[in-house]
This record gives structure tokens, C-alpha cells and sequence, in this order.
């Protein structure tokens, strides 16, 4: 199957400071993968969809100017969570629609902790 | 837009019994109905999935039914062990959309 690669698996980072998370589609093209935010014991909740080559799609609520996307290739998006504090802290995750376009892969997801 | 409904939010059940796990969708143009389990801190995983074109769909102890009149379907577990234990998360995506819409998530937990 498909395979998304996420980094990193865990950050730690001082609050107002940012910090990057990539994510990888390591043996297929994805000109779309979408980037999740998860709390304990919820679901996954679309923060915005990441398009190559173009302007990513935020959701509502989502801040553009805090939650930065950036879907340089074919194979690679990142989110940067910039000026970071505590309630930023949660999982995030992204997925791409794999070969077929239908399945969603994921990948490893970042805990990010903000101190 | 899709909305998907899941239910129920927890489910314990002893190892050996069955457990079902129903979600229920909006957009009748959804076509393709995929399951996840999700164990902790870990990356969701698609166990099976389903296409509108078909009613049922086992892989070995699992299986999805789907009702398009009723806009429903189901997750049904045979045989739980306590591998079983994870959150599970339904999803739903019409034809035009590229990205899934999820259920809130079941909590499994398998008792030995």
C-alpha cells in the first residue's frame, strides 16, 4: 500500500515559538493531502486541505496566519504552527488519497506539546 | 456538505462476543464508506471499506453493511480479542469530494 511519513512524532517547543511538521508521500504523488487535528478522545477534525502548487483550504475557525501550509512537490506539505502556545498543544495528522484516489493514508502524526 | 454520525461512542464488550458499530451519513451522493481502528498515539489504519454498489463486505472476523435507502452502515466484529481494543472511526466520501468526512469514534474496548 501507499505509504505517508510524517516528522516529527514528537515535539516539544516553547510557547510563541513555531514549529514545522512535514509530511512525505514516500512511493506515490500527492497533489492533495489534507492536514487533521486530533484531541484526546476525538475525532479527527480537518484543519485544512494542502494543494499543490496552489493556496491550501482552510476550514472554518482555522486560522490561516497561525497554522501555515506549504505544499512545495509533489510528495511533500508541511504544517507550521507558528507562534505556539498551550492550547495548541494536541496530535496532528495528515493523509493523502493513495493511487486510487478513494483510500486515505496517514501518516505517524505529531504530538506537539507547547510549554 | 457530508455529516457522519456514529454510534456508540464507547463498547465493551468480553473477548469471544460480538460488537457493532453503526454510522449513519447525509449526502446520499456518498459512495465509498471505509473503517478505521486507531490505536493510541498511533496512525489510523483502514481495516475494510465498502462502495455504494455493494450491500456487504467480510474479511475474515469482519464485516461492513451498507444501506443506501437508510443511509446507514455498519461495522460488525466477530470473535473480539483484545487486539481488538482501539477507537474506530467511521468515514464517508461523495464521488465530487476529495476528502473523507469522519464519524466521532468508538471506543472498543475487548475484556478478557
Amino acid at each position: 500500500g501507499a505509504v505517508v511519513s510524517q516528522h516529527p512524532s514528537r515535539v516539544i517547543c516553547k510557547s510563541g515559538t513555531s514549529v514545522k511538521i512535514e509530511c512525505r508521500s514516500l512511493d506515490f504523488q500527492a497533489t492533495t493531502m489534507f492536514w487533521y487535528r486530533q484531541f484526546p478522545k476525538q475525532s479527527l477534525m480537518l484543519m485544512a486541505t494542502s494543494n499543490e502548487g496552489s493556496k491550501a483550504t482552510y476550514e472554518q475557525g482555522v486560522e490561516k496566519d497561525k497554522f501555515l501550509i506549504n505544499h512545495a512537490s509533489l510528495t511533500l506539505s508541511t504544517l507550521t504552527v507558528t507562534s505556539a502556545h498551550p492550547e495548541d498543544s494536541s496530535f496532528y495528522i495528515c493523509s493523502a488519497p493513495g493511487p486510487k484516489g478513494t483510500e486515505a493514508f496517514f501518516g505517524q502524526g505529531t504530538r506537539l506539546t507547547v510549554v | 456538505g457530508e455529516n457522519v454520525e456514529q454510534h456508540p461512542s464507547t463498547l465493551s464488550v468480553q473477548e469471544g462476543d460480538s460488537a457493532v458499530i453503526k454510522c449513519t451519513y447525509s449526502d446520499s451522493a456518498s459512495n465509498y464508506f471505509p473503517w478505521y481502528k486507531q490505536e493510541l498515539g498511533k496512525r489510523p489504519q483502514l481495516i475494510i471499506d465498502i462502495r455504494s454498489n455493494v450491500g456487504e463486505k467480510k474479511d475474515q472476523r469482519i464485516a461492513v453493511t451498507l444501506n443506501k435507502t437508510a443511509k446507514h452502515f455498519s461495522l460488525h466484529i466477530t470473535e473480539t480479542q483484545p487486539e481488538d481494543s482501539a477507537v474506530y472511526f467511521c468515514a464517508a466520501k461523495p464521488g465530487s469530494a476529495r476528502q473523507l468526512t469522519f464519524g466521532s469514534g468508538t471506543q472498543l474496548t475487548v475484556l478478557p
